[in-house]
């Protein structure tokens, strides 16, 4: 089953804007949007965001996420150190009936 | 608290079986699809299986198809995997996590497949 397709690496300084994308196609993130996980070293994953874009209670609202078309975007605003971790997102394929996750894109902080 | 705690992982030889187990507690477990996923040591998340919560459907990765099966028991609130016909590439930390998103994910248990 064909994964999602994300960058593998983003740098980006303190306190500044990093925005993942993760691209897939109309039967997975085009039909019921994508969640975004953040796992850090030797920890299981975490939920960031739903599928339909909401945080879940506790996440900071540093973490926003959205959708155009078959893309979408997890945004990381004032970036922090505890904030260096892999990122995936995650979907439903209606097509395959399958749940497919994105390559992952390791967040590193300048 | 919502918690998921995997067991069952360990050392097993290529053709080998293995039974994990997840116990669920702090939520209606029998109200939520179950899935595992695994990670393989160094590389990114791959689905493996999803239950829904009747146990009428259930959904399996192409690699496992065949070879594994997924299963609940809503009454003792579990979720199993059994895995027969083990292979090398089998070997990964098989994590357990809840509903379709997943949102809330167990700590892991260690398959290591190898002779």
């Amino acid at each position: 089953q064909a994964g999602l397709t994300q960058p593998p690496s983003v740098s980006k300084g303190l306190r500044q804007t990093a925005t993942l994308t993760c691209t897939g196609n109309s039967n997975n993130v085009g039909n019921q949007g994508a969640a975004w996980l953040q796992q850090h070293q030797g920890h299981p994953p975490k939920l960031l965001s739903y599928r339909n874009n909401n945080r879940p209670s506790g996440i900071s609202e540093r973490f926003s996420a959205s959708r155009s078309g078959n893309t979408a975007s997890l945004t990381i605003t004032g970036l922090q150190p505890e904030d260096e971790a892999d990122y995936y997102c995650s979907a439903w394929d209606s097509s395959l009936s399958a749940h497919v996750f994105g390559t992952g894109t390791k967040v590193t902080v300048l | 608290e919502v918690q998921l705690v995997e067991s069952g992982g360990g050392l097993v030889k290529p053709g080998g079986s293995l039974r994990l187990s997840c116990a669920a507690s702090g939520f209606t477990f029998g109200s939520y699809s179950v899935n595992w996923v695994r990670q393989a040591p160094g590389k990114g998340l791959e689905w493996v299986s999803s239950i829904r919560s009747s146990s009428r459907y259930t959904f399996y990765a192409d690699s496992v198809k065949g070879r594994f099966t997924i299963s609940r028991d809503n009454a003792k609130n579990s979720l199993y995997l059994q895995m027969n016909s083990l292979r090398a590439e089998d070997t990964a930390v098989y994590y357990c996590a809840r509903g379709p998103d997943p949102d809330y994910w167990g700590q892991g248990t260690l398959v290591t497949v190898s002779s």
